[in-house]
């Protein structure tokens, strides 16, 4: 059975302190894994996609990264406005073109200035 | 851009009655649209896949007669929750794919549910 597990479950950092998010998968032949944003109240904003072990992403102060099993997501000198739910999924290849994401619980980040 | 838009934001409805929630792509075309449900401090739970002219295709454990959708267009799909009630109270949230993309999804921004 696909699974994604996000860790941790919150995050408090100062403001400037580099952390990162761990997202672990399994799936039946990753087709892609997928990294949004979500502020309170709001549908996930689209962040990375990742395809391939090794694979690297970077947007402003964020970096994806990825292996056979696991994703990270790094974040360097955060600011409060990088406080959110951080969601990681992954796309199954039996899932076809269909889109199918399996989400993870996502970590809450919480950057205190 | 991808935008995809939800309406209503939020609705309040009693007990019994039904409620429609629209999800459009704006400037793309949507061949597959899915609708997820999130509770408070939890994961999207995807509900229902539907694809443009034909029947949607549902998660095991969602009431395919409870949740009524249709996607009668490239860039129009809509949830009917019939008979409403307060446990089905969440956040309802529908995201679509480009035709002939990467596979990447692209969210509304969610209807918050109120059943009283």
């Amino acid at each position: 059975e696909d699974q994604v597990t996000q860790s941790p479950e919150a995050l408090r950092l100062q403001e400037g302190e580099s952390s990162s998010l761990n997202c672990s998968y399994t799936v039946s032949g990753l087709r892609g894994l997928f990294w949004y944003r979500q502020d309170p109240g709001k549908g996930p904003e689209f962040l990375f996609t990742l395809y391939s072990a090794g694979e690297e992403k970077e947007k402003e102060r964020l970096k994806a990264t990825l292996t056979k099993k696991e994703s990270f997501l790094h974040i360097t000198a955060p600011k409060p406005e990088d406080s959110a739910t951080y969601l990681c999924a992954v796309q199954s290849r039996l899932s076809g073109n269909t889109g199918k994401l399996i989400f993870g619980q996502g970590t809450t980040l919480q950057v205190k200035p | 851009g991808a935008v995809v838009s939800q309406h209503p934001s939020w609705v309040i409805c009693k007990s019994g009655t039904s409620v429609k929630i629209e999800c459009r792509s704006l400037d793309f075309q949507a061949t597959t649209m899915f609708w997820y449900r999130q509770f408070p401090k939890q994961s999207l739970m995807l509900m229902a896949t539907s694809n443009e002219g034909s029947k949607a295709t549902y998660e095991q454990g969602v009431e395919k007669d409870k949740f009524l959708i249709n996607h009668a267009s490239l860039t129009l799909s809509t949830l009917t929750v019939t008979s409403a009630h307060p446990e089905d109270s969440s956040f309802y949230i529908c995201s679509a794919t480009k035709e002939g993309g990467t596979g990447e999804l692209f969210f509304g921004e969610g209807s918050r549910l109120t059943v009283l």
